[in-house]
């Protein structure tokens, strides 16, 4: 069993809906839950990042983690071709120091 | 955030030569780098990790002969692909972390094609 498992997709959702990304995780040692947008050949950029359990907003996007279930979800509200990329979640414990392990990515598709 | 610069954005080679790809935090000391590597349509693989002043520890699988990383400086890491073949052909990123930085940040990521 893989330590981050995310469904690679692809999403394809029409404009203006409400995307839901998920990722689960097996080690609870985990701290650090990030979500990262990817566009096509470029780095990845981090869209959001939160350690306790719950909801964290950041204008269209929220991350909720629950760590009882070991499972982080990313929703993207009014979603916009602009937003048709890959997500990668990441997840980080502290072993002296930082690990991160990240999902394999879903790859969202937006149509106007 | 902070930023990681990484260059160059691409870079085509000739097979059998060295090509390097350096990353510099901007407004950070990134005192590790982490350096991946990518493939079309798949995730981040690891490649491996190297503090500022030591040797890099790589991954399982990962000739450290081959891909050469320094670490001088608490601002700049590079990464060297030595004896490049075209199976080294890849999308390299770099991510940098600071003391206490969680979740660090990535560079711009280097498309290699080695012809």
């Amino acid at each position: 069993q893989k330590e981050v498992e995310q469904d690679p997709g692809p999403l394809s959702v029409p404009e203006g809906a409400i995307v839901s990304l998920n990722c689960t995780y097996s080690n609870s040692a985990f701290q650090y839950f990030m979500w990262y947008r990817q566009y096509s050949r470029k780095g990845p950029e981090l869209l959001m990042y939160t350690y306790s359990s719950g909801n964290k907003e950041d204008g269209r996007f929220t991350a909720q983690v629950d760590k009882s279930s070991k499972y982080i979800s990313l929703f993207i509200r009014d979603s916009q071709p602009s937003d048709s990329a890959t997500y990668l979640c990441a997840m980080t414990l502290n072993t002296g120091g930082f690990k991160t392990i990240f999902g394999a990515g879903t790859r969202l598709f937006v149509k106007a | 955030g902070a930023v990681v610069s990484q260059h160059p954005s691409w870079v085509i080679c000739k097979s059998g030569t060295s090509v390097k790809i350096e990353c510099r935090s901007l407004d950070f000391q990134a005192t590790t780098m982490f350096w991946y590597r990518q493939f079309p349509k798949q995730s981040l693989m690891l490649m491996a990790t190297s503090n500022e002043g030591s040797k890099a520890t790589y991954e399982q699988g990962v000739e450290k002969d081959k891909f050469l990383i320094n670490h001088a400086s608490l601002t700049l890491s590079t990464l060297t692909v030595t004896s490049a073949h075209p199976e080294d052909s890849s999308f390299y990123i770099c991510r940098g972390g600071g003391t206490g930085l969680a979740e660090a940040f990535f560079g711009q990521g280097t498309r290699l094609t080695v012809v």
